[in-house]
């Protein structure tokens, strides 16, 4: 049974610094892997969507990484601003449609 | 697109009442899911629909729970009898299989049963 792991469980950073968001999951067959913001009171916003054959994709100051192998994907975010405040969620498909959500990473970015 | 609408955004109801979520999916997606997103569990799929016919159901708690999609631009997640437990925000979300099942979410219904 595939399980999505998120560490931290919170992050409290300066304005200004690079960071890395972390996603684990217990099964590597996975097809693909998917990245959202939730803002409070909000519904998900994609992010990010790496397919199984990818191992990255980039949109402006995000890039995310995919290692099957390691059962691994990393957000990073450059240049971090208070706008990036949020709960980042990664969710894991594997093959069957049926997304697997990770518990999210609640960032709050400092001015 | 207006992306995912979902109805009401916020539903209060007393224990024993129907309560009907709505959604309309991004049009010309061909897949349509339902979460449950609380506290304590997270975010849950509850059923999920492709070309309008349920694939899944595993995910509804129980047969008070039923959902169904009539048309390829309407679903509709229905609780009969409600109780307090099912309390959470309910998500809508839709995608089409040529992009890789990229899901776009709806704003979500906030659901208080008293």
């Amino acid at each position: 049974k595939q399980e999505v792991t998120q560490i931290p469980a919170a992050l409290s950073v300066p304005e200004g610094e690079n960071l890395v968001l972390n996603c684990s999951f217990t099964d590597s067959a996975i097809y693909n892997l998917q990245w959202f913001r939730q803002d409070p009171g909000k519904g998900l916003t994609s992010l990010l969507l790496i397919q199984s054959s990818q191992r990255e994709q980039t949109s402006g100051r995000l890039n995310a990484s995919l290692d099957k192998s390691s059962g691994r994907s990393t957000l990073y975010i450059a240049a971090s601003q208070p706008g990036d405040s949020a709960t980042y969620l990664c969710a894991v498909d594997s093959g069957t449609y049926k997304y697997i959500f990770g518990t999210g990473t609640r960032l709050k970015v400092l001015a | 697109d207006a992306g995912v609408i979902q109805s009401p955004r916020h539903e209060v109801t007393e224990m024993g009442q129907e309560v009907t979520l709505r959604c309309k999916p991004i049009s010309g997606h061909d897949y349509l899911f339902w979460y449950r997103q609380t506290m304590m569990r997270g975010l849950e799929l509850l059923i999920y629909f492709n070309n309008n016919v349920p694939i899944d159901d595993s995910g509804m708690p129980e047969d008070r729970f039923s959902a169904k999609m009539p048309n390829a631009s309407f679903s509709t997640l229905k609780i009969q009898p409600s109780e307090p437990r099912d309390s959470a925000v309910y998500f809508c979300a839709s995608s089409w299989s040529g992009t890789g099942n990229e899901q776009y979410f709806g704003p979500g219904t906030r659901l208080t049963v008293t």
